[in-house]
């Protein structure tokens, strides 16, 4: 069955520092991942997202994530976090089969804390 | 840019109750997802259309219904509301079922 693992419940960096949150997937065809971002009682805003082509893909708000399909990961990065980047990360897949109806499957969040 | 428009916002229930809350997608959008967060939880699928047809069905209770209309908008009808069904529901629309998703900004059910 297809699933998604984010280690990392709660991480805090310190503001300016760099930042990667991890994410595991498994599924059995070739997936689609995503990376969203949820503030306090807001909706999902959509950083980035993999289909195909270069495993690594630049998103908004300065983020940038790598596909590796040997380690089933992808792994979101920002070089220097800002204040305003403290929210909660979901990393998302979907399926790219002959059955895909399009729905995702989230993993359980990470919250990021940022220390001014 | 139009985006996902979610009514109501917030739904204060009390048990047993029922609750209809609506989605209207992006314009052209033909493909309708709800999914259900709890509280410090993930978003959980529940139901999904295309072109107006059921394409999907995730762990949505049978007290749950929800439908496509011929505009596009969905409605997910909710029938002997429980505590447990406390939560943000969300909609999401997409064009065709690519996968890329955008979200509207939920609805808060709060049932007591």
């Amino acid at each position: 069955a297809q699933s998604v693992t984010q280690p990392d419940i709660h991480i805090t960096v310190s503001e300016g520092a760099s930042l990667e949150l991890r994410c595991n997937y498994s599924y059995g065809a070739t997936p689609y991942l995503f990376w969203y971002v949820q503030s306090p009682g807001q909706g999902l805003q959509l950083l980035l997202k993999y289909f195909s082509g270069d495993t690594l893909v630049q998103g908004i708000k300065g983020f940038e994530a790598e596909f590796k399909r040997s380690q089933s990961s992808f792994n979101l990065r920002k070089p220097s976090v800002h204040w305003s980047d403290a929210a909660e990360y979901f990393c998302a897949v979907g399926a790219l089969s002959s059955s895909n109806t399009g729905k995702l499957i989230f993993g359980q969040g990470t919250t990021l804390q940022v220390k001014p | 840019a139009a985006g996902v428009i979610q009514s109501p916002r917030h739904l204060i229930k009390e048990k047993r109750e029922t609750a209809t809350l609506k989605c209207y997608p992006i314009p052209r959008h033909d493909t309708v997802y709800w999914y259900q967060q709890g509280p410090g939880q993930d978003p959980q699928f529940l139901i999904s259309f295309y072109e107006k047809m059921q394409s999907d069905k995730g762990s949505i209770p049978d007290r749950f219904s929800a439908q496509q209309f011929s505009d596009y908008h969905s409605e997910l009808n909710m029938s002997s509301l429980e505590l447990g069904d406390s939560a943000l529901y969300f909609c999401a629309s997409s064009l065709g079922t690519s996968n890329e998703q955008y979200f509207g900004p939920g609805t808060r059910l709060t049932v007591t």
